[in-house]
């Protein structure tokens, strides 16, 4: 079973619509860390947040918010009034501390947005 | 301001070839990361690097030899690749290699092997 799941390969909105992208993670670990990356055309996967897993509270940033709920191990993206400069693939990643392991960071496959004009 | 940065962006390599690609932080991490990302899969880790250490080597073909001179550089030196090595090499850095260290990517190495 994957470990990150990003079950929306393509999603294709107009501009000025909000998009809420999905992500779906497993773990064993009560200590982890949740990131979500932006990969624009030109290939740099640009940080957007990382929340912990003690840290349930949504958080807003600008035209972003991220949704994180425990219960269903969901740490889901929302863009507001979407614009064609938010096109890319967005990555989900976990990062999790695996006793007698290095940490590891495993990405899920990746969602391609695209925002028409 | 490019915290990461990689060199070349593009390389175009014949499987008899050598060549090395280069990365460089300026973020004053101890660790990175290189990377590869194909068509259709998910990133890959291949190799972790903490204080110039390496620590992981996730099964990576001996056709890839990294190096990590100091811990604001490392590099992936390339020798008889394969046409299936062609990918996007992304390079990574971060503070340490704790669960809570983000890493930092550079803009990428688009491979092809011909």
């Amino acid at each position: 079973a994957q470990k990150v799941t990003q079950a929306q390969t393509e999603i294709s909105v107009v501009e000025k619509e909000d998009v809420t992208l999905d992500c779906v993670y497993e773990t064993r670990d009560t200590t982890y860390y949740l990131f979500w990356y932006k990969q624009p055309p030109s290939g740099e996967l640009v940080f957007l947040i990382r929340r912990n897993s003690f840290d349930e509270q949504n958080e807003i940033s600008g035209r972003y918010s991220w949704n994180f709920q425990k219960s269903t191990s969901s740490f889901n993206f929302t863009i507001t009034a979407s614009q064609v400069v938010d096109s890319a693939v967005y990555f989900c990643a976990l990062s999790e501390d695996l006793r007698g392991s290095a940490r590891q960071l495993t990405f899920g496959s990746g969602t391609q947005l695209t925002v028409l004009p | 301001e490019t915290g990461v940065t990689q060199t070349p962006r593009h390389l175009v390599m014949g499987m008899t070839n050598k060549k090395s690609l280069k990365c460089e932080q300026h973020l004053g991490h101890n660790a990175m990361y290189w990377y590869k990302q194909s068509a259709k899969k998910p990133l890959e880790l291949m190799f972790v690097y903490n204080f110039k250490e390496q620590t992981e080597n996730n099964s990576v073909p001996s056709r890839f030899s990294p190096e990590c001179p100091n811990s604001s550089h490392l590099f992936l030196h390339l020798h008889t690749l394969q046409p299936e090595d062609s990918a996007l090499y992304l390079c990574a850095s971060s503070r340490g290699t704790g669960v809570v260290d983000t890493q930092y990517f550079g803009p990428g190495t688009r491979l092809t092997v011909l």
